[in-house]
């Protein structure tokens, strides 16, 4: 199965601290996306990037998220000033390159960010 | 707005025996249908993947779904599960808008248990 990579693997911050998530998607691919899933819960949609362009959002992904695409092949996922609520397990994804083509999302193994 | 129903939030399978898992969905379109298993502080592996055509899928790790349009059904199946099956199972809904594909809808996961 195609890898997309994901760091750190946890992350624990302060309440009202800034964080920055990161994602390798498969091989210099230009789409990924972004999820979450808090404890026990179900995976939510968070945004879909494109060619350095956000191609969809939900209502989860407001001003206190951003992402970024800072160099060819990383991208991330900004959340200011933290909230408690904000404790999750935050996975990328990314289309695959032959099977299922860009209609198929494969989930890195995601980072668990934790605030205090 | 498209949304996923897996109306079993746990099931109990003894080793051996066959399982399925429900799924029902609600899409206006022919929709893109996707079984997801996450083990304990996993990431999400991708199980199977339903498109268009031969409404009976194989999946990796002997899994298999059925497509029932006439249902909006996407049940999950294994003949005889192993301990390793236990897990969290999500089935998800898609949708592909030309540029890409859009962020997935999962459902809210059935925990799988195996009796020995």
């Amino acid at each position: 199965e195609p890898e997309v990579t994901q760091t750190p693997s946890h992350q624990v911050t302060q309440m009202g601290q800034e964080v920055i998530l990161r994602c390798v998607p498969i091989s210099n691919h230009l789409y990924f996306y972004w999820y979450r899933q808090i404890l026990g819960q179900k995976v939510e949609f968070l945004v879909s990037f494109y060619n350095n362009e956000i191609s969809e959002k939900s209502e989860i992904f407001d001003d206190q998220f951003s992402v970024e695409r800072p160099d060819g092949s990383n991208f991330t996922l900004k959340i200011r000033s933290t909230k408690l609520e904000d404790s999750a397990m935050y996975f990328c994804a990314s289309p695959g390159r032959t099977s299922g083509g860009l209609r198929t999302q494969y989930f890195g193994p995601g980072t668990r960010l934790t605030v205090l | 707005a498209q949304s996923v129903t897996q109306p079993d939030i746990h099931i109990t399978v003894s080793e051996g025996a066959s399982l399925e898992l429900r799924c029902n969905y609600s899409y206006g379109a022919t929709p893109y249908l996707f079984w997801y298993v996450q083990s304990p502080g996993q990431g999400l592996q991708l199980l199977l993947k339903y498109f268009s055509g031969d409404t009976l899928v194989q999946g990796i790790k002997g899994f298999e779904a059925e497509f029932k349009r006439s249902q909006s059904s996407f049940n999950l199946r294994k003949p005889s599960v192993h301990w390793s099956d236990a897990a969290e199972y999500f089935c998800a809904v898609g949708s592909y808008s030309g540029g890409g594909a859009d962020g997935l809808t999962f459902g809210k996961g059935t925990h799988l248990i195996i009796q020995p």
